[in-house]
């Protein structure tokens, strides 16, 4: 049973590129939850998503960035015109229901580098 | 004032010691508190959960002072696979599915 897959694991652009991050629940999940983690610092909430639909956005920046979990493949974040602040590890979660952290599986983390 | 603190360390300890981390949360509702451990690059990963009462998991003891508001984590005869960083972690009181992050607490076991 394959966990939650993130790719890429490593992700290098240049300010002003577009960086699409995917993530693949585990199987049977249909929530995913996004989480940014900046360096020496804790994960951050981002977004909450099931399937085709974004339940809570409220730890997304207002700009530039964008979420979305179609009913076929993966959760995509995308963050357009990158800058250096956005130089993060970004890590996806699933769950099966609308838990609390012990139900909630981690990805490996796409760690996104701008140049 | 951060939601979370955690003292980031270093906490360099020799192995077999027993070590302990605190952690203080701001808000006095909050109800669900835990454990992640991360290691360098990688993904958290839950260690326990805290409860009012205290509770262990073989070496590892977490206990909670709603009082006080802070949670702690005791590890007894450390090993060197223990090295990582150990973050607390404490429900958004809004909504049972965001979590708020410590910044996490850095141990180093030396040999």
């Amino acid at each position: 049973n394959a966990g939650v897959m993130q790719n890429p694991r490593h992700l290098v652009r240049r300010r002003g590129q577009e960086a699409r991050l995917r993530c693949s629940p585990m199987k049977g999940h249909s929530h995913v939850y996004w989480y940014r983690q900046l360096p020496e610092e804790g994960l951050k909430f981002m977004v909450y998503l099931q399937k085709e639909n974004i339940i809570d956005e409220s730890g997304m920046p207002k700009e530039r960035f964008s979420a979305e979990f179609p009913k076929e493949g993966p959760s995509i974040l995308r963050i357009q015109q990158v800058v250096r602040g956005d130089s993060a590890a970004y890590f996806c979660a699933s769950s099966h229901e609308h838990r609390t952290p012990l139900g909630q599986y981690f990805g490996p983390g796409t760690r996104l580098t701008v140049t | 004032r951060k939601e979370v603190e955690q003292d980031p360390g270093p906490f360099n300890v020799p192995e077999g010691a027993t070590v302990a981390f605190n952690c203080t949360y701001s808000n006095s509702a909050s109800q669900s508190f835990f454990w992640y451990r991360q290691d360098c690059r990688k993904e958290p990963k839950l260690l326990m959960s805290v409860y009012s009462s205290g509770n262990e998991d073989g070496r590892f003891t977490a206990q909670l002072n709603r009082a006080s508001q802070y949670i702690s984590l005791l590890i007894r005869d450390s090993k060197l696979s223990d090295s990582a960083t150990y973050l607390c972690v404490v429900n958004n009181t809004y909504s049972n599915y965001q979590l708020i992050w410590g910044a996490g607490t850095k141990l180093i076991i030396k040999p």
